[in-house]
């Protein structure tokens, strides 16, 4: 049973363009979770897709936007990259179960963003 | 919004225990999750407390008290592996998942 899978593992950018991250949930996840961890710093919450919207979404500007797939996997994209988005940027998965659930996220591995 | 405050650095001898706090002030509150993770590696999942009291896996225990706003993840019988990052993390009391972390303890166990 595959993990949740992230690609590109490293990226390198220059300041104003534009970037794709994909994301490929653990099998029988229905809900994605992306997240920015600077270094040294926890995760930051970007947003949260569910059926195929965007539910929630952290203090980030809409520079960051992204979409799910019928198959649950997922994309970021991040327009006009500035210096100060250079991260690691993480999928989470997880299912969409009642609030008591354990609400356990699984992470991939990341994907490595260098803004030149 | 959600803040929650937990020690940068802690270093314990293999072999010890050692205790992580972690203090959180939110707007509505589901939970405490705990994570591990290790330098260049994902976070991985280590506990969860959405009730008072300790829970227990293995070496690792977590301790939540609502009224308080506080709780805590105990290692056991440390071993050099568990030189890691534990982030404390709160569920949003919104209908899904978000998660906020905490900046995260740097953990180094020494021989």
């Amino acid at each position: 049973d595959a993990g949740v899978t992230q690609s590109p593992t490293h990226l390198i950018k220059t300041r104003g363009q534009q970037v794709t991250l994909r994301c490929s949930p653990k099998s029988g996840h229905d809900t994605v979770s992306w997240y920015q961890q600077a270094l040294g710093q926890g995760p930051q919450f970007i947003f949260q897709y569910y059926e195929e919207e965007e539910r929630q979404r952290g203090n980030f500007p809409d520079r960051f936007s992204g979409h799910q797939f019928p198959n649950y996997s997922s994309e970021l994209n991040v327009n006009a990259l500035l210096l100060g988005d250079s991260a690691l940027y993480l999928c989470a998965s997880s299912l969409q179960l009642g609030q008591a659930a354990k609400n356990i996220q699984y992470f991939g591995a990341g994907t490595r963003l260098s803004v030149l | 919004g959600q803040s929650l405050e937990q020690p940068s650095e802690v270093t314990a001898v293999e072999g010890a225990i050692v205790q992580i706090n972690c203090t959180y002030q939110t707007s509505g509150f589901y939970g405490l999750s705990w994570y591990q993770q290790h330098d260049g590696g994902a976070p991985t999942f280590l506990s969860y407390n959405a009730l008072d009291g300790l829970e227990e896996t293995g070496r690792f225990s977590s301790f939540l008290s609502r009224s308080d706003s506080y709780g805590y993840l105990l290692l056991q019988e440390l071993q050099m592996k568990d030189s890691a990052s534990y982030f404390c993390a709160v569920r949003d009391s919104g209908g899904y998942q978000k998660v906020t972390f905490g900046i995260g303890t740097k953990l180094q166990v020494i021989p």
